[in-house]
């Protein structure tokens, strides 16, 4: 089945900053491809998505890239501000089974 | 609109008993899949319901199944309980059959096993 992998584990930038996080998937039948973002105590929701005919994707200061022949793809925050902390998963979806990396902590410092 | 919604928030059980987890779908949606979440790690997928059948697995045993009813919402079975089994529960509806969509999670439903 499908294995995403999610680097790094941990992330802490000043605010203002820019910060990556790039995740990797197995299954070339991977077509869709969402990044969540968890707070605590509360469940994942979807802060940006891509789809595989489309290579970059842009809302505000959030953009994901993606290369499918690498099979990877990217999440850049830019400006980011203390709200901006939480766990951040990536995933990589075929039909009916969503797949989630391990999460990456970010952590802005005012 | 009502978000997707799941009970009981927290709940104890010990090894060997049996627990039974609900989720009631957001409005509109028809599928409803069940994550678990273990401490520090991302969702891992067990199923997929749509239309009351099951439509997708995850690597997980038997002794983990689900239901889904009439009204869409759903219920997530686990026997013979685990020590491993501890884990924040989630569900997540969406509006479509196949799971290529945005997943609307719920803030889940932690299990602890004794």
């Amino acid at each position: 089945g499908e294995n995403v992998e999610q680097h790094p584990s941990t992330l802490s930038v000043q605010e203002g900053d820019s910060a990556v996080i790039k995740c990797t998937y197995s299954d070339s039948a991977s077509n869709y491809f969402p990044w969540y973002k968890q707070e605590l105590g509360k469940g994942p929701q979807l802060i940006i998505d891509i789809r595989s005919n489309v290579g970059e994707k842009k809302d505000q200061r959030i953009a994901v890239t993606l290369n499918k022949t690498a099979k990877h793809f990217s999440l850049h925050i830019t400006e980011t501000q203390p709200e901006d902390s939480a766990v951040y998963f990536c995933a990589a979806s075929i039909p009916n089974d969503m797949r989630f990396g391990a999460g990456t902590r970010l952590t802005v410092k005012p | 609109e009502t978000g997707v919604t799941q009970s009981p928030t927290h709940l104890i059980k010990t090894r060997g008993q049996q627990v039974t987890l609900r989720c009631s779908s957001q409005s509109g949606h028809n599928t409803v899949s069940w994550y678990q979440q273990a401490l520090g790690q991302g969702p891992q997928f067990i199923f997929q319901y749509y239309r009351e059948e099951e439509n997708g697995r995850g690597n997980f045993p038997p002794r983990f199944s689900g239901l889904q009813f009439p009204n869409y919402s759903s219920e997530l079975n686990v026997n013979a309980l685990e020590l491993d089994d501890s884990a924040l529960y989630l569900c997540a509806s969406s509006p479509t059959g196949q799971n290529t969509g945005e997943l609307f999670f719920g803030e889940g439903s932690r299990l602890t096993v004794l």
